[in-house]
């Protein structure tokens, strides 16, 4: 599994948009990126998966440059309902095994 | 469509005990993976069952054991608990193959 770096924590404030990014030097051609969400004492949640370029749905963006050595997680307009732990994980779509790292805290303030 | 559900959602057992925990996958799903998590590890994986075969299993100790029924219900069970077992029992399911992971609410559990 490629090993994934993002930053510890990042802190925002309401309507702001956050960009999380997410380096993969050694990402395999197989392999998806894809981010999930984890609120305390929760499960984690899905929030998006990518191969290339840009995707988006009702909740993020997800771009990833063409060497794909790197991704980043776009929230818009965040609220304070946001404040979660963001993991970015890259592996083989059908790599049932996911291999978390230790996640990026985003605090967003009022 | 119901979501993953995990019974129960807390439990308090103390060392020696054994503990099984449930975890009903989303409906059409056939792929049940656990995950432990705790602060000082992060997320772990535990082990994967695909159609009632365990198909991967993590660095984790034979008191960790699992099952699928037919139905795609899964068990896990842990046997003589240690105070390290304390966490958050986390299962996902998908319908396998390429599907994304579906992660429950979880079970937390307390060793004393």
């Amino acid at each position: 599994l490629a090993k994934t770096t993002q930053p510890i924590s990042m802190d925002s404030y309401e309507g702001q948009e956050v960009n999380i990014t997410c380096s993969h030097n050694n990402i395999a051609t197989n392999d998806y990126i894809t981010w999930y969400q984890q609120f305390p004492s929760q499960g984690p949640r899905f929030i998006i998966q990518g191969y290339k370029t840009k995707v988006t749905n009702e909740v993020a963006s997800l771009f990833i440059p063409a060497d794909r050595k790197s991704s980043t997680l776009s929230l818009p307009r965040v609220s304070l309902s946001d404040t979660a732990v963001y993991y970015c994980l890259v592996g083989a779509a059908n790599d049932y095994k996911l291999s978390f790292g230790a996640g990026t805290t985003v605090t967003v303030r009022a | 469509k119901a979501g993953v559900t995990q019974t129960p959602r807390y439990l308090i057992k103390t060392r020696g005990q054994q503990v099984t925990l449930s975890c009903s996958p989303i409906s059409g799903h056939r792929s049940v993976s656990w995950y432990q998590q705790t602060p000082g590890q992060g997320l772990q994986f535990l082990f994967e069952y695909f159609s009632e075969t365990q198909r991967n299993k993590g660095n984790f100790p034979g008191r960790f054991s699992g099952r699928q029924f037919s139905n795609s219900r899964s068990e896990m069970n842990v046997s003589t608990l240690e105070l390290g077992d304390s966490a958050l029992y986390l299962c996902a399911s998908s319908r396998g193959g390429t599907d994304t992971q579906y992660f429950g609410p979880g079970t937390r559990l307390t060793v004393l």
